[in-house]
């Protein structure tokens, strides 16, 4: 079966904690892009990349970090700079040079 | 950079009438549009997309035309069915190429 994989469904996480939120693709895609979701709200793009070893920051990269060392995973790092983390993140990929994004079902992430 | 408004944000029908679904955008150098489909919970599903070469998309019951001198593009649904009730974002990828820009979001309910 081939998609995106996106874990753990949902996380909490504490006060000054960093929490890591994974993104899997099978689907054999150069291309990878982390989504934050917040109610009534459209995706805003956090960070993206097109090859392994490169990524480059979205609008709200602040308070996150990402890192893309296999083409198939790209795992997203919140950490405590980020100071309203609650919100719903999405993960997708696309064929390189292809504007066609496929998402993953989302990590709902919750402040405790 | 890219600005992407949609219109209406809610929107109810009864099963059988249409949905239309309206979006503007500002950066002339955007060349692809999708409409993605979201489910609650769930991450957003691609339903039908258009490059800027082509002025009008049809695919079964759902149609997406584009006007690029006024910047605008809609989603057209015929024949609405309960199950189309979710919602439905669209997208620019403005000058970066590969990054989209989405909407807000329209919170489509077909009533039986």
């Amino acid at each position: 079966d081939g998609g995106i994989t996106q874990s753990p469904k949902y996380l909490f996480r504490k006060e000054g904690q960093n929490v890591t939120l994974s993104c899997e693709q099978n689907l054999n895609h150069d291309a990878m892009y982390w989504y934050r979701q917040d109610p009534g709200q459209g995706l805003r793009l956090i960070y993206y990349s097109q090859i392994v070893n490169d990524f480059q920051k979205g609008d709200i990269a602040e308070g996150y970090s990402v890192s893309r060392e296999k083409k198939e995973s790209f795992p997203l790092t919140v950490t405590s700079a980020q100071k309203n983390p609650t919100a719903f993140y999405l993960c997708a990929s696309s064929m390189f040079n292809q504007e066609t994004q496929y998402f993953g079902p989302g990590t709902r992430l919750l402040v405790l | 950079g890219e600005n992407v408004e949609q219109h209406p944000s809610t929107l109810s029908v009864q099963e059988g009438d249409s949905a239309v679904i309206k979006c503007t955008y500002s950066d002339s150098a955007s060349n692809y549009f999708p409409w993605y489909k979201q489910e609650l919970g769930k991450g957003p599903q691609l339903i039908i997309d258009i490059r800027s070469n082509v002025g009008e998309k049809k695919d079964q019951r759902i149609a997406v035309t584009l006007n690029k001198t006024a910047k605008h593009f809609s989603l057209h649904i015929t024949e609405t069915q309960p199950e189309d009730s979710a919602v439905y974002f669209c997208a620019a990828n403005g000058d970066s190429g590969y990054a989209l820009n989405f909407g807000k979001g329209t919170s489509l309910l077909v009533t039986p």
